[in-house]
């Protein structure tokens, strides 16, 4: 079983929707949480963090169960530059685990 | 953005060829890493460097080599590079060992193995 597992997608939603989508991680150890964004033949790059109760970054609310062992992303009011793969990544024991990530399209 | 650079870029090679990618920094980071990414697959890590000359093993680090010699320049050889290497190959560097989660990353070097 792969440590951190992810619905690839691909999610397509038209501008201005809201899209959620969940990653599940093996490890209940596991102590911190991220989600890093990744454009297309790019470098990933942390799109923030996720913490216990929940936080937000502008349109980005992410969250985390530890009961069900899963974290999520929601995006509000989607934007094309929003079109991307998230990747969800799990520290546990020294090591950050990545998800293959989720592929979120916007259309126009 | 970090000032991180891979090179090469794109290489092609054949099987059985050695090959060497080089991942220069310019931030002055304690920790630099070499990650690979296929298709289903999230970024694994090969090999990682806590400093000059001092390395250690990933969760895929079979056919793999490292090195650093100075600060800013970690290398990853394949001593005989074979088809399953083709992949997209990533460093990233951080100055903390993934204690904030935040790696910074290189814009890849993707290498065809034929």
């Amino acid at each position: 079983r792969k440590e951190v597992e992810q619905d690839p997608g691909p999610f397509n939603v038209p501008e201005g929707a809201t899209v959620a989508f969940n990653c599940t991680y093996s490890n209940s150890a596991s102590q911190s949480f991220f989600w890093y964004r990744q454009d297309c033949r790019k470098e990933p790059k942390l799109l923030m963090s996720v913490y216990s109760s929940g936080n937000e970054d502008g349109r980005f609310t992410a969250q985390l169960n530890r009961a069900s062992q899963y974290i999520s992303l929601l995006i509000r009011d989607s934007k094309l530059s929003d079109s991307a793969t998230y990747l969800c990544v799990v520290k546990g024991d020294y090591k950050l685990s990545f998800g293959a990530g989720t592929t979120v399209t916007v259309r126009a | 953005d970090a000032g991180i650079t891979q090179s090469p870029r794109h290489k092609v090679t054949e099987t059985g060829t050695p090959v060497t990618l080089r991942c220069h920094q310019t931030e002055n980071h304690r920790y630099m890493y070499w990650y690979r990414q296929d298709p289903g697959h999230g970024l694994r890590l090969i090999h990682y460097s806590y400093g000059v000359k001092d390395t250690d093993k990933g969760e895929v680090s079979d056919g793999y080599s490292v090195s650093r010699s100075k600060t800013e320049d970690f290398l990853l050889t394949l001593e005989s590079a074979t088809s399953s290497q083709t992949s997209v190959y990533f460093c990233a560097i951080s100055d903390y060992r993934d204690n904030t989660g935040e790696l910074f990353f290189g814009e890849g070097s993707r290498l065809t193995v034929l």
